[in-house]
């Protein structure tokens, strides 16, 4: 079975600056995807970027950028230029690319603080 | 589109009462999952539907859950009879098809509490 984990139950970053949520992964499968949703206070689940593991290039979504290393199981995320706005649960999540494997294995989540 | 719809947001029951938890999917989306989101064991897929079908309810908690869907614009989860372990955020979300490649949309949850 899939295990996903975040390492960090919280974070902080200052408005504009850089911050990086950690998460590593367990799989015996060789093509999968990976994800970073996040959780505003309103409790909706945001798709922010996705990744999958047969691309070498780290996917991009504006001020969000992934780090994946596939050999070290390790699916960081980077926001850069935070805003107010990003304050929120993240959850690192992983699925296989099989068409059977629709279950979603959610990491722990990090609760990020932007700090004005 | 108005995406995936649940009601009620909020729910407060006493333990013993049968809940039901409604979810209208996007339009078009024929793949249909409940989750749960709890402090203690983090977001749980409970059972997946494609189109209409229930194919992996290996996550519903036991025989006082059940899920319906009765057709392919509304599905329900019901609690019966509820207990204050039940106390939770409960998540549909909807898939365009079956293949993985496709996203999963989340609605905004109902925060079920059962004291």
């Amino acid at each position: 079975a899939q295990t996903v984990t975040q390492s960090q139950p919280e974070m902080s970053v200052q408005e504009a600056e850089t911050v990086t949520l950690s998460c590593t992964y367990d799989t015996s499968e060789s093509d999968y995807y990976l994800f970073w949703y996040k959780q505003p206070p309103s409790r909706q689940m945001i798709l922010v970027i996705r990744q999958e593991a047969y691309k070498q290039q780290n996917a991009t979504e504006n001020r969000f950028s992934v780090n994946f290393q596939k050999a070290a199981k390790s699916f960081s995320l980077k926001i850069s230029d935070s805003q107010l706005g990003d304050a929120a649960m993240y959850f690192c999540a992983y699925r296989s690319r099989e068409t059977s494997g629709s279950r979603l294995t959610f990491g722990e989540g990090t609760q990020l603080t932007v700090n004005p | 589109d108005a995406g995936v719809i649940q009601s009620p947001r909020h729910e407060v029951t006493e333990m013993g009462q049968e809940v039901t938890l409604r979810c209208k999917p996007i339009s078009g989306h024929n793949s249909l999952f409940w989750y749960r989101q709890t402090m203690m064991r983090g977001l749980e897929l409970l059972i997946y539907f494609n189109n209409n079908v229930p194919i992996d309810d290996s996550g519903m908690p036991e025989d006082r859950f059940s899920a319906k869907m009765p057709n392919a614009s509304f599905s329900t989860l019901k609690i019966q009879p509820s207990e204050p372990r039940d106390s939770a955020v409960y998540f549909c979300a909807s898939r365009v098809g079956r293949r993985a490649t496709y996203e999963q949309y989340f609605g905004p949850g109902t925060r079920l509490t059962v004291t």
